[in-house]
């Protein structure tokens, strides 16, 4: 079946520093991903909606310039968090959809604490 | 009110118990139906996938849409241990992006 690769699987940086998170499609490739936060007990909330070769997507009130995506390949895309703040400790989670398959297919999650 | 509801519980059960896990939903665009298990620190994993109404099984796991009530259901037979975890139910409309709508997760756990 379809895999989704995400690294890394738990970071740990000081307040104001940068974090890149990969997501890469093992087996597929994906020309849109999607990227999801999720706090304990709650639902997944899409931040944005990744697109090979172009701009993302951003939900409303999530910050671009602050979460700045890139995907520049059809088995890649990047979240990197930006001056990180401790607000911004939360798992977050990538998506993509094999065409030749049914549902989505998620990545294992990278655990982001900023202290 | 959220488009899509789900009980957070916990529901806890017994080792072999049947449960029953279910979601309302508000807007009848919705076609496509998932339920996803989501083990603590990890991403989710697709369970089931149907369309439109009615029934669809897979092992121990049964899967139900009734669009006329807009409820979805997840059976799971002779619960295990190991099916303790967090299930999220889906839904997305037909055509678009197919972009799904979570539900905030039902925690299940089954104790021995």
């Amino acid at each position: 079946g379809a895999v989704v690769s995400q690294h890394p699987s738990r970071v740990i940086c000081k307040s104001g520093t940068s974090v890149k998170i990969e997501c890469r499609s093992l087996d597929f490739q994906a020309t849109t991903m999607f990227w999801y936060r999720q706090f304990p007990k709650q639902s997944l909330m899409l931040m944005a909606t990744s697109n090979e070769g172009s701009k993302a997507t951003y939900e409303q009130g999530v910050e671009k310039d602050k979460f700045l995506i890139n995907h520049a390949s059809l088995t890649l895309s990047t979240l990197t968090v930006t001056s990180a703040h401790p607000e911004d400790s939360s798992f977050y989670i990538c998506s993509a959809r094999d065409h030749g398959l049914s549902g989505y297919t998620f990545g294992s999650g990278t655990r982001l604490t900023v202290v | 009110q959220k488009e899509v509801e789900q009980d957070p519980g916990p529901l806890s059960v017994p080792e072999g118990a049947i449960v029953s896990l279910n979601c309302t939903y508000s807007n009848s665009a919705f076609q496509y139906f998932m339920w996803y298990r989501q083990y603590s620190r990890k991403g989710p994993e697709l369970l089931m996938y149907t369309y439109s109404s009615g029934n669809k099984e897979d092992g121990r796991f049964t899967a139900q849409v009734d669009k006329s009530s807009k409820y979805i259901s997840l059976f799971i037979r002779d619960s295990q241990p190991s099916d303790s975890a967090t299930y999220l139910c889906a839904m997305s409309r037909s055509g678009g992006s197919y972009i799904p709508t979570f539900g905030r997760g039902t925690s299940l756990i089954v104790h021995p």
